[in-house]
């Protein structure tokens, strides 16, 4: 069973940047799929940010592609994301997930973290 | 963008009840259209997959169906655990979700 934990400082300062960290259990992140964040503002929706191949290959949502790196630690079995110059707007809950065939980074998000929110706030 | 519309963005119901929600993609998406679960505090969780494609262990009463912009998913008889609010998500492009209805128990 794959499990993925998200960890990481759950406040940041406006203009600063992000760092989350997805920690992979139950697979090695070398041997396959995509692996992915997607975050969610309180009281709204989901939203997309971007996936990685364990290769290294990203793939970003343009809304946010100036902002956004995801990498990938695979002695770690860990994946990460930045998003810098943040404001407000980028209160979330933040998840990572990994999905469900590995051909690509747009398939179905069969396993996801239980997400962390980061508050952007001064 | 592909955009994603979903009605009704809030719906309540009885026990027992068939329930309904549609989506509609702003261009052609063939079957690549999935539906997510998603209970107060906690993560999505993916129902169906390729538009009526049932994940393992998701109970029957739950299916999805529709192909190109019209899709549609469908509680056969409510439960009270099936209190939640549902998303569909596209896959045919850069990952676009819908923006959610809330199913609540009248």
């Amino acid at each position: 069973q794959v499990q993925l934990q998200e960890s990481g400082p759950g406040l940041v300062k406006p203009s600063e940047t992000l760092s989350l960290t997805c920690t992979v259990s139950g697979y090695s992140i070398s041997s396959g799929y995509y692996w992915g964040w997607i975050r969610q503002p309180p009281g709204k929706g989901l939203e997309w940010i971007g996936s990685l191949y364990h290769s290294g290959s990203t793939y970003y949502n343009p809304s946010l592609k100036s902002r956004v790196t995801i990498s990938v630690d695979t002695s770690k079995n860990q994946f990460s994301l930045r998003l810098s110059s943040v404001t407000a707007a980028d209160t979330a809950v933040y998840y990572c997930a990994s999905t469900k065939f590995g051909y690509s980074y747009a398939e179905p998000f069969d396993y996801w973290g239980q997400g962390t929110l980061v508050t952007v706030s001064s | 963008d592909i955009q994603m519309t979903q009605s009704p963005s809030s719906l309540s119901a009885s026990v027992g009840d068939r329930v309904t929600i549609t989506c509609q993609a702003s261009q052609d998406i063939s079957n690549y259209l999935n539906w997510y679960q998603q209970k107060p505090g906690k993560a999505p969780k993916l129902l169906i997959f390729d538009a009526s494609n049932l994940e393992i262990g998701v109970p029957s009463r739950f299916s999805g169906s529709g192909s190109g912009t019209d899709f549609t998913f469908t509680i056969s008889s409510l439960q009270p655990e099936d209190i939640a609010t549902y998303y569909c998500q596209q896959y045919a492009n850069l990952p676009t979700f819908g923006q959610g209805t809330r199913l609540e128990i009248k």
